[in-house]
């Protein structure tokens, strides 16, 4: 239980393009999902929260109107990377924590998703 | 904000050897620390936790230990195995469960 998925996988765009990732979970409802990123042999970087039909809330540094965020029900977030530039390229990673609604399984920890490699050229 | 703090960077350690990961934090709000194992390419992975309420945590070849009035917590693997090369990440949490990373520590077993 408590899989996480994210799709794509990876994914190569054209700088100025915009590039949606989306974020499930499968056999569980979260209502607060993660999005984090990994520059390549660094630490996951917490970049917002995704709070399901609510706004996200942002990390210092992070621009809103940059990484979209929308948590349309309690198994999808969607990051959209908008005018997407090379320094944008990274490895995106979402998490999600099972809080039981479904599952009668409340985890404090969070379950990451596989990741989606962004490259724009 | 949190921040975390993670020693060493890099661990070589001959198959059998114990390891040892150290980290800190700055929040003493934090009360959640897991450590997750990263291989190359895949997701990070939990392989153990401990709440604030508990000093000492074990699960087979791998404990962690938590001194909340330093605030620092520490992995520490026995036995190790060339299975166990990876990286690892130490994470502590808040109420709202964001978590703050550590900067990673890449173990690697020699057989």
């Amino acid at each position: 239980g408590a899989v996480v998925s994210q799709h794509p996988s990876w994914v190569i765009c054209k700088s100025g393009t915009s590039v949606k990732i989306e974020c499930r979970s499968l056999d569980f409802q979260a209502t607060t999902m993660f999005w984090y990123r990994q520059f390549p042999k660094q630490s996951l970087m917490l970049m917002a929260t995704s709070n399901e039909g609510s706004k996200a809330t942002y990390e210092q540094g992070v621009e809103k109107d940059k990484f979209l965020i929308n948590h349309a029900s309690l198994t999808l977030s969607t990051l959209t990377v908008t005018s997407a530039h090379p320094e944008d390229s990274s490895f995106y990673i979402c998490s999600a924590r099972d809080v039981g609604l479904a599952s009668g399984r409340v985890s404090d920890t969070q379950y990451f998703g596989p990741g989606t490699r962004l490259t724009v050229l | 904000g949190e921040n975390v703090e993670q020693h060493p960077s890099t661990l070589s350690v001959q198959e059998g050897d114990s390891a040892v990961i150290k980290c800190t934090y700055s929040d003493s709000a934090s009360n959640y620390f897991p450590w997750y194992k990263q291989e190359l390419g895949k997701r990070p992975q939990l392989i153990i936790d401990i709440r604030s309420n508990v000093g000492e945590k074990k699960d087979q070849r791998i404990a962690v230990t938590l001194n909340k009035t330093a605030k620092h917590f520490s992995l520490h693997i026995t036995e190790t195995q060339p299975e166990d090369s990876a990286v690892y990440f130490c994470a502590a949490g808040d109420n709202f469960n964001k978590f703050y990373f550590g900067s990673g520590t890449k173990l690697n077993v020699k057989p």
